[in-house]
């Protein structure tokens, strides 16, 4: 079984500042990846980073960066210099090899970036 | 390149009667995902197809809850009859079997039963 924690119901960070949002997962299974999405209110999914379990490097795409703290079971998202366009639900999710491709997601982040 | 397409973008039905969402996956993309999303949390996988085949459906309620990938392209699930409970956001998705790290989402169905 595989399950994915996310703390924070609601954040807040003012624009060009960086935010963090947290993440936990536990899973059995050797290998896995997790994600990030964010969500607009206008309710699609956007994929916004991945990262291997094996991956010896956090992943980086842009302003968004993953820091995976594989024994701490965490990977949280950093999103440097915050835009108003930034303001979005965020889920993360992992996948385990032994779930095939299905996402497990977590219930959300409601970030909201302050001019 | 379009992306998943959803459709209808909102529905709003009574109870007891049927409902189906459509959706068109990515061209070329074999393998094309069904979610749940209730208000508040995160999707919830319902059924996984890769092209025709039907590869995981264990969370899809079979009682009253459907779907189909005839041709292994466009796809559609089917609630009958519906109850108030299945008020929410039906989510399609689609990935590359070159590729399945990455699933892209269709903007979902809102489904309101009253």
């Amino acid at each position: 079984a595989q399950k994915i924690t996310q703390t924070q119901p609601g954040m807040f960070v003012q624009e060009k500042e960086a935010v963090t949002l947290d993440c936990t997962y536990d899973t059995s299974d050797p290998s896995y990846g997790l994600f990030w999405y964010k969500q607009p209110s206008s309710g699609e999914m956007i994929f916004l980073i991945y990262q291997g379990s094996y991956d010896q490097q956090n992943a980086t795409e842009g302003r968004y960066s993953l820091n995976f703290q594989k024994a701490r079971k965490s990977a949280n998202l950093v999103i440097s210099a915050s835009q108003l366009g930034d303001s979005a639900m965020y889920f993360c999710a992992m996948r385990g090899k032994t779930s095939g491709s299905r996402l497990t997601f977590g219930e959300g982040t409601q970030l909201t970036v302050n001019p | 390149e379009a992306g998943v397409v959803q459709s209808p973008r909102y529905k709003i039905i009574e109870k007891k009667q049927p409902v189906a969402f459509w959706c068109n996956p990515i061209s070329g993309h074999n393998t094309l995902y069904w979610y749940l999303q209730n208000l508040g949390q995160g999707p919830e996988l319902l059924i996984r197809y890769e092209n025709e085949e039907a590869v995981d459906d264990s969370q899809l309620p079979k009682d009253r809850f459907s779907a189909e990938r005839l041709k292994g392209v466009d796809s559609t699930l089917k609630i009958q009859p519906a109850e108030l409970g299945d008020s929410a956001v039906y989510l399609c998705a689609s990935s590359s079997n070159a590729d399945h790290n990455e699933q892209f989402f269709g903007p979902g169905t809102r489904l309101t039963v009253l």
